[in-house]
This record gives C-alpha cells, sequence and structure tokens, in this order.
C-alpha cells in the first residue's frame, strides 16, 4: 500500500511569513495526525482528526497553527505568522481507526524559520 | 510535562552487541507501549509494541521487557548490526485514548 504522503520535504520561511503543509493519509485511514517534533525531542501532537472532525486539537497554538481536513482525506496544516520556534518537522500521521491501531507516519515537512 | 522518560539519550553499540534502551512512565493508566524506529530523513515506524499483561515481548532480535511494578520498560536489540543504527523512541497511551506519548528519542550507532 502506498504510505503517508506529505509535501513539501523541506521549507525554508522567515519569521513572521505564513506557510503551510499537506498530507495525503494513506487510503482507507480514517484517523489523521498532525504531530511536530523539535530537534532531539519526540513527536508531539498538535491536532488529531477522525474522517472530518477534530478529535484532539488541545496541545495546537491556535493563534499561530490552524488545520483542516476537507472531505476525510487530505490534510493541511498551517502556520500564521510563523516564529523562530516553529523550526522543526512536522510529521503526518494517519491510522485505519484509531484506538488500537497502529500508525503510519509519513516522511515529514522539515521547517526552518529564520 | 514529559510523561515517559527516555534514557540514555544516544549509545553505541560494537556489531553483535546488546543495545539497551529504556523508559519510565509515571500514569497508571498507560495500558500500550510501541517503540518506534526512525531513520534520518523518514518518520517513525512502529517496531514493536506491549501491553500491561505480558512482562516480556519479542519479534526477531527486538525485545521489550515490562515491569508494571516499577512501572518501566526497555527494548533490547540483541546481535545489534549496523542497519540497526538510528533513532528509537518509546511511547506509551491510555486505555481509550487515542494520544500517544513519545519519550525523547535514543540515537543508537552500530559500529561495524
Amino acid at each position: 500500500e502506498a504510505g503517508v504522503a506529505q509535501s513539501p520535504r523541506y521549507k525554508i520561511i522567515e519569521k513572521r511569513q505564513s506557510v503551510a503543509f499537506w498530507c495525503n493519509p494513506i487510503s482507507g485511514h480514517a484517523t489523521l495526525y498532525w504531530y511536530q517534533q523539535i530537534l532531539g525531542q519526540g513527536p508531539k501532537l498538535l491536532i488529531q482528526f477522525q474522517n472530518n472532525g477534530v478529535v484532539d486539537d488541545s496541545q495546537l497554538p491556535k493563534d499561530r497553527f490552524s488545520a483542516e481536513r476537507l472531505k476525510g482525506v487530505d490534510s493541511t496544516l498551517k502556520i500564521q505568522p510563523a516564529k523562530l520556534e516553529d523550526s522543526a518537522v512536522y510529521l503526518c500521521a494517519s491510522s485505519f481507526s484509531g484506538l488500537n491501531s497502529p500508525l503510519h507516519f509519513g516522511n515529514g515537512t522539515r521547517l526552518t524559520v529564520t | 510535562q514529559q510523561q515517559v522518560k527516555q534514557s540514555p539519550q544516544s549509545l553505541i553499540v560494537q556489531k553483535g552487541g546488546i543495545s539497551i534502551i529504556n523508559c519510565a512512565y509515571e500514569n497508571t493508566a498507560f495500558d500500550y507501549f510501541p517503540w518506534y524506529q526512525q531513520f534520518p530523513g523518514k518518520g517513525p515506524a512502529l517496531l514493536i509494541a506491549i501491553r500491561p499483561d505480558v512482562s516480556e515481548k519479542k519479534e526477531g532480535r527486538f525485545t521489550i521487557s515490562f515491569n508494571k511494578s516499577a512501572k518501566q520498560f526497555s527494548l533490547h536489540i540483541m546481535d545489534s548490526q549496523p542497519g540497526d543504527s538510528a533513532t528509537y523512541f518509546c511511547a506509551a497511551r491510555r486505555d481509550g485514548d487515542y494520544k500517544l506519548s513519545f519519550g525523547a528519542g535514543t540515537t543508537v550507532t552500530v559500529r561495524a
């Protein structure tokens, strides 16, 4: 099966600019996650979708981050405006049903904010 | 706060040796403990997972040992190979919850 697709692979922006990341999950996976992985740390969940709906966005900095999952398939994560501390790898993951289903991660988008 | 504490931060092992990575947790509601392997430029991939009703699970050269009373679990990589060089993350999840809490990761380097 095709894996989780993410684009772009790399992005360099200046602080206060905006950026968007795209994710296409594995076909048939209802649950989609966005994780932030800062260098030297484990992934941290930003937001979780079940089909179209948000299940958990408690750790999403909502003043600057937004995410949507239209039609329950692809998802975009946006940062506006970006801060230096947003430099990280943004990982998208999907799972078949969420509970008890393993997560499949994409290769991530490495964001550098200068 | 970090719900899963992982150590060491990095380790170097000779080919054929044993790599041991330890994790500790506080939340007794955690009931699923996976380990992920991540190569540079790639996303984490599920390696092996355990639930607290067993004390050990083995898959090939990878073994999880689980100590419920001590709230600790560990990953053993037997007969380590250069291809095992990667960063390993432990994680934990509560029953009925989707959210995985990850450790900070251990970078394993296997010297030929």
